[in-house]
């Protein structure tokens, strides 16, 4: 089975703290994502990359970064986090060569709180 | 770009068939996908519809119309499980057709 594990599930930081939130997957996927969830909003993509080093801006990038410097290793860098960025982040995968429906599998999520 | 549309809730009773609606304006797909999330859990992969008509999987059937803009999930013979959040999905054409465009979802509640 596909595996997509997020560093922690809940975490507490304070305004203008840098945050990693980190995300690694166990299928050799070569894409990688990073979503926040909001009541009413749905998924929204912040960030995704399509392989090593490489990325790209999803819809909401501001006031985040990412970094992948290895193969099943997408971390997402809030560089001085804000209350607003308090959400629920989502970490995916997916193959390119090997998948039809484009599936997407997510990691169990991280509830970030900042104070 | 894209936008999808969903209602926001749905109630429906055990046993029953519910049927979630998904209207979208995209300027090109691929397909249509459906993902389920229960609350607290990871969103999960339901089925993708590439051509127009129903695929079935299952008690689940997905329905695409690209000549209507419109596809849905219908879910048969309900139970208490299947009160969770559906999204809707599509996958772009063009560059970044890796990424996929998620719809705000629908809480589907399953009453007895």
């Amino acid at each position: 089975d596909v595996k997509v594990t997020q560093s922690s599930r809940y975490l507490v930081k304070r305004t203008g703290e840098k945050v990693f939130l980190e995300c690694v997957q166990d299928m050799d996927h070569e894409n990688m994502f990073w979503y926040r969830q909001d009541p009413g909003l749905g998924l929204r993509l912040i960030y995704f990359s399509y392989d090593v080093k490489m990325k790209e801006k999803g819809d909401i990038p501001e006031g985040y970064s990412v970094s992948r410097e290895k193969k099943e290793r997408f971390s997402l860098i809030l560089e001085s986090a804000s209350t607003n960025q308090t959400s629920m982040y989502l970490c995916a995968s997916s193959s390119t060569g090997t998948n039809p429906y484009n599936e997407q599998f997510f990691g169990p999520g991280t509830r970030l709180t900042v104070l | 770009g894209q936008s999808l549309e969903q209602p926001s809730e749905v109630t429906a009773v055990e046993g029953a068939i519910v049927q979630i609606n998904c209207t979208y304006q995209t300027s090109g797909f691929y397909g249509l996908s459906w993902y389920q999330q229960h609350d607290g859990g990871a969103p999960t992969f339901l089925s993708y519809n590439a051509l127009d008509g129903l695929e079935e999987t299952g008690r689940f059937s997905s329905f695409l119309s690209r000549s209507d803009s419109y596809g849905y999930l219908l879910l048969q013979e309900l139970q208490m499980k299947d009160s969770a959040s559906y999204f809707c999905a599509v996958t772009p054409i063009g560059r970044g057709y890796q990424k996929v465009t998620f719809g705000i979802g629908t809480k589907l509640q399953v009453i007895p």
